[in-house]
């Protein structure tokens, strides 16, 4: 594809159940990153993926929270036993090394 | 650790005035700035990214900034505001071009005609 996209657009789950969401990065990219935007903040950094090297966690908020990429494709979050906290827009990024991050359109999860 | 701060999360400007939002940095190594827009119902765009080359960078959309090392600032400019700027505008940082980004809170942009 052209782009980074993303599954489900929108995804609404009740509280406890878990959920995962979808990205595929551009086709060659190496990097990907998720980010989660809670309505009226700013991007916070969750996980980054490059290439075979361990990933940086160092922002998912609590150990529900995990990912997943295969090779240098598809990668899945993640999110056990929802929260309403949780309630926001999921974005994926990817990029070629050292180059800017393409974000896809989001997923927005809301927990009810 | 790195954080950016924007100064106004709401500027309202007349259609052909000055555009000028605000963007501090902290960083303990030599950073990596950018400016993201995000038009309603849209994804992120890149608008520009300073990365140690010109500290006046020029970007798309006539969208301007100036890196200052000594005010630790990246602010944006535009001299004529045009009623398609109306977006949120996200200032972001990072240790490296690869690295992860660190975001500003976002400034929504309003032009009124």
């Amino acid at each position: 594809g052209a782009g980074v996209s993303q599954s489900p657009s929108n995804k609404v789950t009740e509280k406890g159940k878990d959920v995962e969401l979808r990205c595929d990065p551009i086709s060659g990219h190496t990097a990907l990153y998720w980010y989660r935007q809670r309505l009226g903040q700013g991007l916070e950094f969750l996980i980054y993926f490059q290439g075979n090297s361990a990933p940086d966690k160092s922002g998912l908020p609590s150990d529900r929270f995990s990912a997943e990429r295969t090779g240098e494709s598809v990668s899945t979050l993640t999110i056990q036993r929802t929260q309403q906290e949780d309630s926001a827009v999921y974005l994926c990024a990817s990029s070629s090394s050292y180059n800017e991050q393409f974000f896809g359109p989001g997923t927005r999860l809301t927990v009810l | 650790a790195q954080s950016v701060t924007q100064l106004g999360s709401h500027v309202s400007v007349s259609e052909g005035a000055l555009v000028l939002l605000r963007c501090n940095y902290s960083s303990s190594v030599p950073p990596y700035l950018f400016w993201y827009v995000q038009y309603p119902n849209q994804g992120l765009q890149l608008l520009l990214k300073y990365t140690s080359a010109a500290t006046l960078v020029k970007g798309i959309n006539g969208f301007e900034a100036e890196f200052k090392k000594s005010e630790t600032s990246f602010h944006l400019t535009k001299p004529s505001a045009h009623m398609s700027d109306a977006a949120e505008y996200f200032c972001a940082v990072s240790e490296g071009q690869g690295g992860k980004l660190i975001f500003g809170q976002g400034t929504e942009l309003s032009v009124k005609p």
